[in-house]
């Protein structure tokens, strides 16, 4: 059974970093990208980016390039997307998700989700 | 603002029919794929249709998607309570080379 499991719920203050992973079983995590995908309280789903585990290749959206940096360590099949410097309006659900090979296909499985709140 | 457009909201009665519309432009929709995911409040989304008209294994076929031009459309048949959700459209951008999603649909089953 395919799974992406995530880490859990996170408070943070404005300034500080943090990491959030996505551990994937049930398939070969180095061949299917891993994307992120974020949601603000109460909005929609915003394509953040995707990582390829088995060569790191990235990509961003533009809204997202350089706000965080997605990665992954395909020895312990885990996808990660860290912030150096967390503002509040990164306060937001994140989900991470997976997709097969080819820009154009959907993301067939998620994770279910990792609340970050960032508040003084 | 969302790449693609969706109407905020639809609703219809318990067995009725409900179209939900996704507009987007050259650069997305009239030239990638489309897919559709369902979200329940509380709940992480859900893969509902992909390549415009496929559903994955599990999704009723209650459930059917459709393509022409700049535009895709869901199609939600035989309506239950339990389709209440927000549905999302969702494709790759090939001007900024980034996946996008519309601002998604809140169907409420009256």
């Amino acid at each position: 059974e395919v799974q992406l499991v995530q880490s859990g719920a996170e408070v943070r203050k404005p300034g500080e970093s943090l990491k959030i992973s996505c551990k994937g079983s049930g398939y070969n995590f180095f061949t299917y990208w891993v994307g992120w995908v974020r949601q603000m309280p109460g909005k929609g789903l915003e394509w953040m980016g995707i990582v390829y585990p088995g060569d790191s290749d990235t990509r961003y959206s533009p809204s997202f390039q350089g706000q965080v940096t997605i990665s992954a360590d395909m020895s312990i099949g885990t996808a990660f997307l860290e912030w150096d410097s967390l503002k509040p309006s990164d306060t937001a659900i994140y989900y991470c998700a997976r997709r097969a090979v080819g820009a154009t296909n959907p993301f067939d499985y998620w994770g279910q989700g990792t609340l970050v709140t960032v508040s003084s | 603002q969302s790449v693609l457009t969706q109407p905020p909201s639809v609703s219809a009665a318990p067995g009725q029919k409900v179209t939900i519309s996704c507009s987007g432009s050259s650069s997305n929709i009239a030239n990638n794929y489309v897919s559709w995911y369902q979200q329940v409040p509380g709940t992480a989304p859900r893969l509902l249709i992909y390549d415009n008209n496929k559903r994955p294994s599990g999704i009723p076929d209650r459930f059917s998607g459709s393509k022409s031009g700049t535009s895709a459309t869901l199609g939600i048949t035989g309506l239950q309570t339990g389709d209440e959700a927000d549905y999302y459209c969702g494709t790759w951008d090939s001007s900024v080379h980034a996946g996008v999603f519309g601002g998604g649909t809140k169907l409420t089953v009256l």
